[in-house]
């Protein structure tokens, strides 16, 4: 089950702007993670937040968490063609039974940056 | 020091046939994580193995579904009388921890099952 809802689903910039996804998930967590795909084959990790955090950067990347609203945003600054991809937030819950650690994805963003 | 890789990278087979896939992990990660995804939407957990055994299988959807890591290295995703709903996306994922210490996931470029 997807635990996750991405917001917007799909969102068309101009190059150099800044693009502003966020995400809703449901349960306690103990991190929150965003990753890319191209294509829709392979996923590559963009940035991870610890629940205890509340803002990382990345180069180009901003991600914010609030846990009290069960949220987490990903901004992209001076966005190029070459973000064009699907964004997805995924989430590691904080009570995993048998010691599993398996991440609970959303839906994605869809994201399109053009030149 | 590859990355995690997947074969095939693509997969036609007929509804009832039985399939493999195959994952192979960026060497001394532990922990080996099966999604599927599906047209649209988010990977979905499969399954999850730390070391050898799988820890956690709790995401397979029936028992025609079964994978094995005999070595604690390799995987196998094993589909028995392969359905139609069964068509997706199967990506592999490894990580040097499991938990929340190793957090990050290393994905492979998947599967892609068509079952016609």
């Amino acid at each position: 089950s997807q635990q996750g809802e991405e917001d917007p689903q799909a969102l068309s910039i101009q190059e150099g702007e800044n693009a502003t996804m966020n995400c809703s998930y449901k349960t306690s967590i103990n991190n929150l993670q965003w990753y890319r795909q191209n294509s829709g084959r392979g996923l590559v990790h963009l940035i991870l937040i610890r629940s205890n955090e509340r803002e990382k950067h990345s180069g180009r990347l901003r991600v914010t968490l609030d846990t009290s609203k069960k949220s987490s945003s990903l901004l992209i600054t001076a966005s190029r063609a070459a973000d064009t991809a699907s964004y997805f937030c995924a989430t590691a819950d904080a009570y995993s039974g048998a010691g599993s650690y398996q991440l609970t994805f959303g839906k994605g963003t869809k994201l399109s940056v053009i030149p | 020091g590859a990355g995690v890789s997947q074969t095939p990278s693509n997969k036609v087979t007929e509804k009832g046939k039985y399939v493999e896939l195959r994952c192979d992990p960026i060497s001394g990660h532990t922990a080996l994580y099966w999604y599927r995804q599906s047209l649209g939407q988010g990977p979905e957990f499969l399954i999850y193995f730390q070391g050898t055994g799988a820890a956690d299988d709790s995401g397979l959807p029936n028992d025609r579904f079964f994978a094995v890591r005999p070595e604690g290295s390799v995987s196998t995703l094993k589909i028995q009388r392969t359905e139609r709903g069964d068509s997706a996306v199967y990506l592999c994922a490894s990580s040097f921890y499991a938990g929340p210490r190793g957090g990050e996931q290393f994905f492979g470029p998947g599967t892609r099952l068509t079952v016609l």
